[in-house]
Order: C-alpha cells, then sequence, then structure tokens
C-alpha cells in the first residue's frame, strides 16, 4: 500500500468554524491532490499540487484553500465550515508521469459540519 | 468539457456470473481511462488503466477496452466472486494528466 495517512480520520464541528485537514505521503511522490465524496457525485477534485508551494483549483475549489510547504504534506482547509462541506474527503498521490498519472488514495476523512 | 457516464446502481450478481459496468465519457484531446474499487470504509484502489484508444487494461480478471469511436471504457469479468462486491469507479484523467473526473460509482454484490 501507498504510505498515505490522513488525519484527523473523523471530525465533527460547527458551522463557521474553521478546519484543516491534514494529508501525509511517504512515497515522495510529486503530485497531491484532494477530492470530495458525495452520494450522487462520485469523487470531485477539489485542489492539486504539483510540487511545494505549486497549487492549482480543481472543480470544486469555492470555499477550500490549500498549502504544501514539505513535499510529503497538503493541508486543505475550510475557512468558515458551512453544512454543504459535510462529506468525505480524500487525498490521492501521483508520482511524476507524463500523462499516465495513476493515483493512489488515503483512507479518507469524514466531515461532519453541524 | 470533460465528463464521466457510468451506469447506475445497485448492481446484484450470483456468483460466477458474467459482469459488465458500463462506462462513457466526454473529453477533449487524449485522455486517459481508469477504473477504480472501492471496498467499504477504505479509500479507492486503482483496478486498471488504458491511456490510448484500442489499449486493453487488465487486472485480477477484469478488463476494460478504451474505445474511441464509441468513446466507452466498460468494465468487464467473465465470473464474479463474492470478494469482487464493491463500488467502482469509471475515472478520466485529461490531456495534461492534471485534472482528473470520476462518474458516480456502481455499487456491485455478488450473492453466493
Amino acid at each position: 500500500d501507498a504510505g498515505i495517512t490522513q488525519s484527523p480520520r473523523h471530525k465533527v464541528t460547527e458551522t463557521g468554524t474553521p478546519v484543516t485537514l491534514r494529508c501525509h505521503q511517504t512515497e515522495n511522490h510529486r503530485y497531491m491532490y484532494w477530492y470530495r465524496q458525495d452520494p450522487g457525485h462520485g469523487l470531485r477534485l477539489i485542489h492539486y499540487s504539483y510540487g511545494v508551494k505549486d497549487t492549482d483549483k480543481g472543480e470544486v475549489s469555492d470555499g477550500y484553500s490549500v498549502s504544501r510547504s514539505k513535499t510529503e504534506d497538503f493541508l486543505l482547509t475550510l475557512e468558515s465550515a458551512t453544512s454543504s462541506q459535510t462529506s468525505v474527503y480524500f487525498c490521492a498521490i501521483s508520482p511524476t508521469s507524463y500523462r499516465v498519472r495513476e493515483q493512489y488514495f488515503g483512507p479518507g476523512t469524514r466531515l461532519t459540519v453541524t | 468539457g470533460n465528463s464521466v457516464t457510468q451506469m447506475e446502481g445497485p448492481v446484484t450478481l450470483s456468483e460466477e456470473a458474467f459482469l459488465t459496468i458500463n462506462c462513457t465519457y466526454t473529453a477533449t484531446g487524449y485522455p486517459s481511462l481508469f477504473w477504480y474499487v472501492q471496498y467499504p470504509g477504505e479509500g479507492l484502489q486503482l483496478l486498471l488503466k488504458a491511456t490510448k484508444a484500442d489499449d486493453k487494461g487488465s487486472n485480477k480478471g477484469f478488463e476494460a477496452t478504451y474505445r474511441k469511436e464509441t468513446t466507452s471504457f466498460h468494465l468487464e469479468k467473465g465470473s464474479v466472486q463474492v470478494s469482487d462486491s464493491a463500488v467502482y469507479f469509471c475515472a478520466l484523467a485529461d490531456a495534461t494528466g492534471n485534472q482528473f473526473y470520476f462518474g458516480t460509482g456502481t455499487s456491485l454484490t455478488v450473492i453466493p
């Protein structure tokens, strides 16, 4: 299994509070991704990173920010959580390989915003 | 734009039955195509992939062929087992390789 951990694994928070989710990898892969998984929507890309301090938006980036100060860590922040951000969040990593960019997923974080 | 459409579930099959899960895509340029599998409470695992037209991806008895003329990447298995019960996702990586698009998932249950 690819060395990917996510923390926390479960979190319940209140509307309006800031939340940070962490993804940590031990594979030294260049690419890292954050997805959310919701019933009826599959997985949707929030943000991705192609190197330290290099990030870009995905399909559903509004309300989320990311940071990557080290190769191994990719943080997802909800500045002011809303109930619509209740979801399961998955981190993924991918080695550098032009186009054939297989992804390896972490175990997920279940976030509930009340 | 890019998108993936896969057949809705749930799908219930008897052990040793033939499995087909349909997947079609819309994309600009030349995408790569993937099937992922998710077991309960876990993240997604790559099942197979294909990077160009007419490529066949295969793994653990599952197969899928990249059909550019029909923009399809249907997943097949000749004889399913109870252990194949999971949710299956079809996915596309765009021509840049940076953006990924997933289908909504198809839940498969195999009964003995």
